[in-house]
């Protein structure tokens, strides 16, 4: 199935707990990105990555961890969960921005408590 | 500083009515696309209009670069039209990265 699939769609964490939300995509796009959404706002850029070993960080990056060892997969990392970073998670994907444009996934729900 | 501003922010139509959605930008993009998010959250892309007009079914996009502005037309409007608007940019030089409007959440009653 082409596409941006990312795992899990929810997940619950308590305060300092660790976890990698996925994102792959199968469409060999060089451009991957990580977006958050919070209520009633528009989406805000975490990180992004032009292609496999290359990172940058985005409009909110503190928090996360990224690392593009494939051009399939793009991972973030929240390594000491925080409830400021409850929030819907988006992984996006493009071959080239500037003529495609973005491919979005369906998103993760995560509550930190 | 960048930005994108929607309008209106909020919008109630009943079902068969048109509307326009604006999006201004405050510099040069190179890539432009507008979603719709439906109620179960799910962002579908709607266009990639960085210039020009385009149309797919009731909906049509026109973006005037130079103006710095995008609207986009809904027509026929149906309930299933219902959810939050976006508009986001890549500026030149930063097409990679998609700076987002706020949105025009819009509800289409019967």
């Amino acid at each position: 199935n082409a596409g941006v699939t990312q795992t899990p769609k929810f997940q619950v964490l308590k305060t300092g707990q660790s976890m990698t939300l996925q994102c792959a995509q199968d469409m060999n796009h060089e451009y991957m990105s990580w977006y958050r959404q919070d209520p009633g706002m528009g989406l805000r850029l975490i990180h992004y990555s032009v292609g496999a070993g290359i990172t940058d960080q985005g409009e909110v990056p503190n928090g996360y961890n990224v690392s593009r060892s494939t051009t399939e997969d793009f991972p973030l990392r929240l390594l000491s969960a925080a409830p400021s970073q409850t929030s819907v998670y988006f992984c996006a994907s493009s071959s080239m921005p500037e003529i495609y444009g973005y491919t979005f996934g369906s998103g993760t729900r995560l509550t930190v408590v | 500083g960048i930005q994108v501003e929607q309008s209106p922010p909020d919008l109630i139509l009943q079902e068969g009515a048109n509307s326009t959605l604006r999006c201004n930008f405050s510099d040069s993009v190179n890539n432009l696309q507008w979603f719709h998010q439906n109620p179960w959250g799910q962002l579908i892309n709607l266009f990639y209009i960085p210039s020009g007009t385009k149309q797919n079914g009731r909906l049509s996009a026109t973006t005037v670069a130079t103006e710095r502005y995008s609207l986009l037309y809904i027509s026929s409007s149906q309930t299933t039209d219902s959810g939050v608007y976006f508009c986001a940019v890549g500026f030149t030089g930063t097409a990679s990265k998609l700076t987002f409007g706020t949105g025009t959440r819009l509800q289409v009653t019967l």
